[in-house]
C-alpha cells in the first residue's frame, strides 16, 4: 500500500483556520479519506470522511481535488481544546486495507 | 452507550511473561480491530474481526501475538511470551459496517502496556 504522508507538526493561534494536507499518491477509484482526532491517553476520534470534491459537518470540512492524490482537513477558527494529533486514515477498499498517516501534531496557542 | 471498553488500562509486565487484553466492543457493532500505537511505528492494525471471524491477521507481528473473539461482545489479544519492544498502546476499536465502505471506527481508550 502507498505511504500516506502528512506534515509532522503545526501551530495556529486561536479563531484562526487550520488546514492540514494528506498526500496518498496511490489512491484508486473506490478509497476513501477519512480524518481522526487524537488526545493524549485516548483512542483516536472520527472527525470526517469523503470520498471527492468537498464534505462538511459541525466540526470540519475535507477538501479532496479531482485527482485525489492528496486531502486537506480544514479546522474552522481553532480553540486551544483542539490542540492534538490528527491522522489521515486511507481506506483501500478493493484490498480490504486501511493505512495511517502518521499523524499531525496541532499546537494551538492564545 | 458505553463506548468500547478495554482493560486493563495499563499493564507493566516482565519479560517472558504473557499478556492479555481484553476488549468490549460496542453492542451491535459486527467489526472488531485491534490496533497497537509506538512512536516508531505510529497505528498499526493486527487484525479485526467481523462477526466473531477473524478476517485479516496479515498485521499481527508474530506467532507470539494471538486474538479471539469467542462471541460479539468480548475479544483478546494475548502475548506469549512477552518481549520489550511489545511495549506500545494497544487499541481496540468497532465498527457498524465494514471499514472498507464507511472508515468510522469507534475507538476504547486503549491499554499501555510496558514490557520490562
Amino acid at each position: 500500500l502507498a505511504k500516506t504522508t502528512q506534515p509532522i507538526s503545526m501551530d495556529s493561534y486561536e479563531g484562526q483556520e487550520v488546514n492540514i494536507t494528506c498526500s496518498h499518491n496511490n489512491i484508486a477509484t473506490n478509497d476513501y479519506i477519512t480524518w481522526y482526532q487524537q488526545f493524549p491517553s485516548q483512542g483516536p476520534r472520527f472527525i470526517i470522511q469523503g470520498y471527492k470534491t468537498k464534505v462538511t459537518n459541525e466540526v470540519a470540512s475535507l477538501f479532496i481535488p479531482a485527482d485525489r492524490k492528496s486531502s486537506t482537513l480544514s479546522l474552522p477558527r481553532v480553540s486551544l481544546s483542539d490542540t492534538a494529533v490528527y491522522y489521515c486514515l486511507v481506506v483501500y477498499t478493493n484490498a480490504g486495507k486501511s493505512t495511517f498517516g502518521d499523524g499531525t501534531t496541532l499546537t494551538v496557542k492564545p | 452507550d458505553a463506548g468500547v471498553i478495554q482493560s486493563p488500562r495499563h499493564e507493566v509486565t516482565e519479560m517472558g511473561q504473557e499478556v492479555t487484553l481484553r476488549c468490549k466492543p460496542i453492542s451491535g457493532h459486527d467489526y472488531l480491530f485491534w490496533y497497537r500505537q509506538t512512536m516508531m511505528r505510529g497505528l498499526e492494525l493486527l487484525i479485526y474481526f467481523n462477526n466473531n471471524v477473524p478476517i485479516d491477521d496479515s498485521g499481527m507481528p508474530e506467532d507470539r501475538f494471538s486474538a479471539k473473539m469467542p462471541n460479539a461482545s468480548f475479544s483478546t489479544l494475548k502475548i506469549q511470551p512477552s518481549e520489550p519492544r511489545d511495549s506500545a498502546v494497544y487499541f481496540c476499536a468497532s465498527s457498524p459496517t465494514s471499514f472498507t465502505n464507511t472508515g468510522e471506527l469507534f475507538f476504547g481508550e486503549g491499554s499501555r502496556l510496558t514490557v520490562l
